[in-house]
């Protein structure tokens, strides 16, 4: 089954302890994105991948950090978390950026 | 910078009726428009995506249309269904390949 995968899907944590939310997509696609969904700002991009080895910022990418050292994998690292960054977070791949993207079901963070 | 704007906010429609959604951008230089659902708790699904070449495009009850010159996307859904009930989402890529999205449109399908 073509599915996008992120893990955890459910995380409470503390400020500055360091966390990964890793994604998974098993469909070869080339593009990959993170996104934050919070009340009232809609979705935003973190952060994108055009392919391996190839990451770009988004809108919002202050605090987080992407790898994409292979095409199926993109973790998104939150190296000190701060309670502003608790929100849900998405993950989503696409076969090209202009190509209907997939998405994960969210990993909700709370950072304390 | 691209503003994406949905109206109305939140919609709530007796069962079988046909209804539009409405999304507008502030940049016309796009290359596709996406449109997605959200169910709550859950990620959101593709619909329909749009190339900029396109003027609109189909899929079962839904129906999404372009207009790249006024900065307009409507999603048409005909003979709606309490199944049709979630947050309906417009997306627009920038020129760096980013994706911004509307707020949303809650939609709620009364049986």
């Amino acid at each position: 089954e073509a599915q996008v995968t992120q893990n955890p899907r459910y995380l409470i944590t503390v400020t500055g302890k360091k966390l990964t939310v890793t994604c998974s997509q098993n469909m070869n696609h080339e593009y990959m994105s993170w996104y934050r969904q919070d009340p009232g700002l809609g979705l935003r991009q973190i952060y994108y991948s055009m392919n391996v080895e190839v990451t770009d910022k988004g809108d919002v990418p202050e605090g987080y950090k992407v790898s994409r050292k292979e095409k199926r994998n993109f973790p998104l690292i939150l190296e000190s978390p701060s309670p502003n960054q608790t929100s849900l977070y998405f993950c989503a791949s696409s076969l090209a950026s202009n190509q209907p993207q997939h998405f994960g079901d969210g990993t909700r963070l709370s950072i304390l | 910078k691209q503003e994406v704007t949905q109206i109305p906010a939140a919609l709530s429609v007796p069962e079988g009726e046909n209804l539009v959604l409405n999304c507008s951008f502030t940049d016309s230089a796009i290359y596709n428009l996406q449109w997605f659902r959200q169910d709550p708790g859950k990620g959101l699904t593709s619909l329909l995506l749009i190339q900029s070449s396109q003027r609109e495009q189909t899929s079962g009850r839904l129906n999404a249309s372009l207009d790249k010159s006024s900065g307009r996307s409507t999603l048409y859904i005909a003979a709606s269904q309490p199944g049709d009930s979630a947050t309906y989402l417009c997306a627009v890529p920038g020129s760096a390949r980013q994706l911004t999205f509307g707020s949303g449109t809650q939609l709620t399908v009364l049986p």
